[in-house]
């Protein structure tokens, strides 16, 4: 039974293009978590997701960011004309319930 | 103030040692506790978790939580070099129990 699938690993955008970071939660899940960490700093929640639905999206920066479940296929993180300031770890977790699953392995993002 | 605050170490220790990890919260209604294990360019996974005042034993490792000092500590006994990690607190809540606010984390080396 895979765990939670994220891709790209690496991504590495030029300033104002667009990041798109997927994530597969594992079979049976509809919860999703997406956490970022910034370098030296700690993981910061971003947003909960069930399926077709945004729950909690506090933790997102208000501009560039998106967030979707759909019914079919991948959770995708998505970042407008991104900055250098958005290069960090992208970590996404699944659960079968509302609390916390595991982490999949991330994307990281580095914008040059 | 930071929700969570940790020592960012780094801490060293000897093979055989024991390593205590501390971390307080600022937060007094916060509900739940948990210690990741991170390894360098991984993603956190999960070694413990506590909801209740007092300790929790679970092999090398124990947590302990003192509510009414808002204080939470992970003890690793019998230190292994393969435990050189950073070591993330996170704390819920409970508004959104998947939404944790993660410590900086404590770097910890065993070193043999």
């Amino acid at each position: 039974n895979a765990g939670v699938m994220q891709n790209p690993r690496h991504l590495v955008r030029r300033r104002g293009q667009e990041a798109r970071l997927r994530c597969s939660p594992m079979k049976g899940h509809s919860h999703v978590y997406w956490y970022r960490q910034l370098p030296e700093e700690g993981l910061k929640f971003m947003v909960y997701l069930q399926k077709e639905n945004i729950i909690d999206e506090s933790g997102m920066p208000k501009e560039r960011f998106s967030a979707e479940f759909p019914k079919e296929g991948p959770s995708i993180l998505r970042i407008q004309q991104v900055v250098r300031g958005d290069s960090a770890a992208y970590f996404c977790a699944s659960s079968p319930g509302r609390g916390l699953g595991a982490f999949g392995s991330g994307t990281r993002l580095t914008v040059v | 103030q930071k929700e969570v605050e940790q020592n960012s170490g780094p801490l060293s220790v000897p093979e055989g040692a024991i390593a205590s990890l501390n971390c307080t919260y600022s937060d007094r209604g916060s509900q739940s506790f948990f210690w990741y294990r991170q390894y360098s360019g991984k993603s956190p996974e999960l070694i413990m978790f506590i909801y209740s005042n007092g300790d929790k034993e679970d092999g090398r490792f124990t947590a302990q939580l003192n509510k009414a000092s808002q204080y939470v500590s992970l003890l690793i006994r019998d230190s292994q070099p393969s435990d050189s990690a950073t070591y993330l607190c996170a704390v819920n809540r409970g508004s959104t129990l998947g939404r944790l606010y993660f410590g900086r984390g404590t770097q910890l080396t065993v070193w043999p």
